[in-house]
């Protein structure tokens, strides 16, 4: 069975603050995505991650896949108040893209 | 992920009850994925439909779940006699099948009293 742990599960930080969100897993992915929800929303996705080591920017978020398919992180740069949410990786094991493995999540939330 | 249109929002049940859920997927899409999200947990795959076929329910409890997508019409999740462990967020997510992008929908909320 395929795990993904994503950590850490809760962070609050103050505006202006960098920060990290991890995702490991023990098997190697086909791909790797990261999404951010909304309460009440669903899931949207931020980026997808498909090559060992590739490293993916969107605006201030950095998202970097391990070599060994892994492992990824996201990276926060001067975290806004709109940044607040809950981020979550998603793996793919396979050739089918759409069953994902979700990681637990992270609620991120920024203080003004 | 605007055009995955799920219905209804929110649904209350009572314990025994059965639980609809509609999922019309994006125009022009013909896969359909369902995951279920407990409170404070990921998002759990349920299962993978394309029109008319099942193609893969390895996530789904063995009684009470049923899916289905038929030729005509939205897909359905099914929960007959739902308990109280079943409260949950309900996400549909569709797709063209050319390793393109997943879409959500905005998801169906069961609460079971």
């Amino acid at each position: 069975t395929q795990l993904l742990e994503q950590s850490p599960q809760f962070l609050s930080i103050q505006e202006g603050e960098n920060l990290t969100v991890y995702c490991n897993s023990s098997s190697v992915f086909s791909s790797l995505q990261w999404y951010r929800q909304e309460p009440g929303e669903g899931p949207v996705l931020l980026v997808t991650v498909v090559t060992g080591g590739e490293v993916k920017k969107l605006k201030r978020l950095t998202f970097q896949f391990g070599d060994a398919r892994k492992d990824s992180s996201l990276h926060i740069t001067a975290a806004q108040p709109g940044d607040t949410g809950l981020y979550l990786c998603a793996g793919v094991f396979g050739s089918n893209t759409g069953k994902l493995i979700f990681g637990q999540g992270t609620t991120l939330q920024v203080k003004p | 992920n605007a055009g995955v249109m799920q219905n209804p929002r929110h649904l209350v049940r009572r314990r025994g009850q059965e639980a609809r859920l509609r999922c019309s997927p994006m125009k022009g899409h013909s896969h359909v994925y369902w995951y279920r999200q407990l409170p404070e947990e990921g998002l759990k795959f349920m299962v993978y439909l394309q029109k008319e076929n099942i193609i893969d329910e390895s996530g789904m409890p063995k009684e009470r779940f049923s899916a289905e997508f038929p030729k005509e019409g939205p897909s359905i999740l099914r929960i007959q006699q739902v308990v109280r462990g079943d409260s949950a967020a309900y996400f549909c997510a569709s797709y063209t099948g050319n390793a393109g992008e997943l879409f959500f929908g905005e998801g169906s909320r069961l609460t079971v009293l």
